[in-house]
């Protein structure tokens, strides 16, 4: 079954860019958007926007442009940079599969804690 | 942005009570509804799409319903591992966006 595992360090400091890489294992990449979701510790869920395989991309406007995404079909990854973070930015980071029809997020990654310190 | 408001912000109820979630968005969103289930340090869980559509291998108890602007979410029966916090979720129009959740106990 297809699994998602988000990589990347746990730790960024303060005007730095925050940097994750989603793989995908057990299926392919190909025709499906692919999501990046975060939720401040004891907070709610945030969409951050996704990218199609084909490269195509929509992100949220909350997060204006500070925002990139990139994907690379031959590995089966999808990757979100964050620019100029602060401690808002402080959050479990998941990666998410975009069913397209219904754009529900079907599979998840389990998640990763990015803390923005000095 | 749709803004996705969910009530009660928490419950408190019994093994074997019947659960209401009700979720309201800010305009018309049709059907274009989903729900999750997430318990503590677990990623969200698919348990309806479409607003009342059950998920495959999401259990009988799990049901959802409405459209247009007020949606609402049932556990026919509440279960001990069924305590978790529950989410709607918008596609009308992006960006997607979320309720602000309920948190679900055991009494």
């Amino acid at each position: 079954q297809v699994q998602l595992q988000e990589s990347g360090p746990g730790l960024v400091k303060p005007s730095e860019t925050l940097s994750l890489t989603c793989t995908v294992s057990g299926g392919s990449i190909n025709y499906y958007y692919w999501s990046w979701i975060r939720q401040p510790p004891g907070k709610g869920l945030e969409w951050i926007g996704y990218i199609y395989y084909t490269g195509n991309t929509r992100h949220n406007p909350s997060l204006k442009s500070r925002v990139t995404f990139s994907v690379n079909t031959s590995r089966n990854q999808f990757s979100l940079k964050l620019s100029s973070v602060t401690a808002a930015d402080t959050a479990v980071y998941y990666c998410a599969r975009d069913r397209n029809t219904d754009d529900a997020f079907d599979i998840w990654g389990q998640g990763t804690m990015v803390t923005v310190s000095s | 942005d749709i803004q996705m408001t969910q009530s009660p912000s928490s419950l408190s109820a019994s093994v074997g009570d019947r659960v209401t979630i009700t979720c309201q968005a800010s305009q018309d969103i049709t059907n274009y509804l989903n729900w999750y289930q997430q318990k503590p340090g677990k990623a969200p869980k698919l348990l309806i799409y479409d607003a009342s559509n059950l998920e495959t291998g999401v259990p009988l108890r799990f049901s959802g319903s409405g459209s247009g602007t007020d949606f609402t979410f049932t556990i026919s029966s509440l279960q001990p591992e069924d305590i978790a916090t529950y989410y709607c979720q918008q596609y009308g129009n992006l960006p997607l966006t979320f309720g602000g959740g309920t948190k679900v106990e055991i009494k």
